[in-house]
């Protein structure tokens, strides 16, 4: 079982649609959890970390951990064609520098 | 400022070739990573320097050689590639504190190996 599990996609919606990216780990040592956009042929941008349980706003991303249920999620409001790039969430062995990552989940906003 | 930067952008190399990738960054990070990346993969972890020393090394072939020459740099030097190795190598820093998560990315050297 991976770590850090992530619906491929792609996920496609229409401009100014909520979106919904979504993450499941497996690990109950992790503790942060990071959200990372990704655009074509680019590296990898922190967008958003949140620790434990709960829910981290910025601007229009919001990130929300569930530790019971090991769910992590990532809401994208007013979603824009801009936003249309693979979405990596992630997490860190505690103690250690080694970051686990997700498969990614593509999204499209179509305009 | 949090941008970390990597040279070449682009790179073609046959697989009797040396060459090195390069890696700086000015945000006062102690930890410094290499990741490998395939179309569609998520970054895969090659190596990490801490404070300048290898701290990890994901069992990676030798034909990959990391170096930190400082705290600011990283270099990956490349020798006898195969074809396989071709992917997207992406740099990236963080704080040198365990209780850190913010890593950061420069915007990766594409390697063909031909």
């Amino acid at each position: 079982q991976k770590e850090v599990e992530q619906d491929p996609g792609p996920l496609s919606v229409p401009e100014g649609a909520i979106v919904s990216l979504n993450c499941t780990y497996s690990n109950s040592a992790f503790q942060y959890f990071m959200w990372y956009r990704q655009y074509s042929r680019k590296g990898p941008e922190l967008l958003m970390y949140t620790y434990s349980s709960g829910n981290k706003e910025d601007g229009r991303f919001t990130a929300q951990v569930d530790k019971s249920s090991k769910y992590i999620s990532l809401f994208i409001r007013d979603s824009q064609p801009s936003d249309s790039a693979t979405y990596l969430c992630a997490s860190r062995h505690p103690g250690t520098y080694k970051y686990i990552f997700g498969t990614g989940t593509r999204l499209k906003v179509l305009a | 400022d949090t941008e970390v930067t990597q040279t070449p952008k682009h790179l073609v190399m046959g697989m009797t070739n040396k060459k090195s990738l390069k890696c700086e960054q000015h945000m006062g990070h102690r930890a410094m990573y290499w990741y490998k990346q395939k179309a569609k993969k998520p970054p895969e972890l090659m190596f990490v320097y801490s404070y300048e020393k290898l701290s990890i090394n994901e069992s990676v072939p030798s034909r990959f050689s990391p170096e930190c020459p400082n705290s600011s740099l990283l270099n990956l030097h490349l020798h006898a590639l195969q074809p396989e190795d071709s992917a997207l190598y992406l740099c990236a820093s963080s704080q040198d504190t365990v209780d850190t998560y913010e890593q950061y990315f420069g915007p990766g050297t594409r390697l063909t190996v031909t």
